[in-house]
């Protein structure tokens, strides 16, 4: 069955670095186009980042644009997020999402990431 | 800066029938835009509904239905089922430079 689990979350301090992955299964990852979803406590759904099927071309909220990196290794079903200079406000549950045609419909169940000293 | 905006909050009764609206601060939301909705529970991820306006998943309940309506994307709830209460999320396309935007959510209650 379709996948996808996220990992690398954790707490780091402002100024921060971390290394977020999503581990696909089920399907073959090359087909869809991928995203980074964030969720901060108590909010809503923001999409960070968007990733093309052939990793051509990339998007990036405002938000976290130049310091933030989406890659994807389709030969290791996975999806990353670089993310550097983390900020207070970058604490979120962060998930990736697939996406087919303007069809996006399977999620990873989050990992959290907590920006604090 | 794009913005989607819908419905803080509604309530409607059990068996009862309920819109949530998405609207684009860009204009009318038409099918181009490729509304998707979800819905999430507390401590859960979000769950796909509906895509591309009106298509619904293998899972997606029958009574949930999706739609545009006087300009919106639209899902209609009809005989609201107490699990329903939740979280909606309205998505909608927009291409470069921000390709997904999400609506604020609408928390549903149903009591």
């Amino acid at each position: 069955q379709v996948q996808l689990v996220e990992s690398g979350g954790g707490l780091v301090k402002p100024g921060g670095s971390l290394r977020l992955s999503c581990e696909a299964s089920g399907f073959t990852l090359r087909d869809y186009y991928m995203s980074w979803i964030r969720q901060a406590p108590g909010k809503g759904l923001e999409c960070v980042a968007y990733i093309t099927r052939d990793t051509s071309t990339v998007y990036y909220a405002d938000s976290v644009k130049g310091r933030f990196t989406i890659s994807r290794d389709n030969a290791k079903n996975s999806v990353y997020l670089q993310m550097h200079s983390l900020r207070a406000e970058d604490t979120a549950l962060y998930y990736c999402a697939r996406d087919l045609n303007w069809n996006v419909d399977y999620w990873g169940q989050g990992t959290q990431v907590t920006v604090s000293s | 800066q794009t913005v989607v905006t819908q419905e803080p909050s509604l309530t409607v009764s059990p068996g009862g029938t309920v819109t949530l609206t998405c609207a684009s601060s860009t204009g009318p939301v038409t099918s181009g835009y490729y509304p998707n909705w979800f819905q999430q529970k507390p401590g859960q991820a979000p769950r796909a509904l509906i895509y591309s306006t009106s298509n619904k998943h293998s899972w997606t309940p029958a009574r949930f239905s999706g739609s545009l309506l006087g300009g919106k994307a639209a899902l209609t709830l009809s005989g609201v089922q107490p699990e329903d209460e939740a979280d909606y999320y309205c998505l909608l396309y927009y291409g470069a430079p921000q390709p997904w935007v999400f609506g604020g959510g609408t928390k549903l209650t149903v009591l």
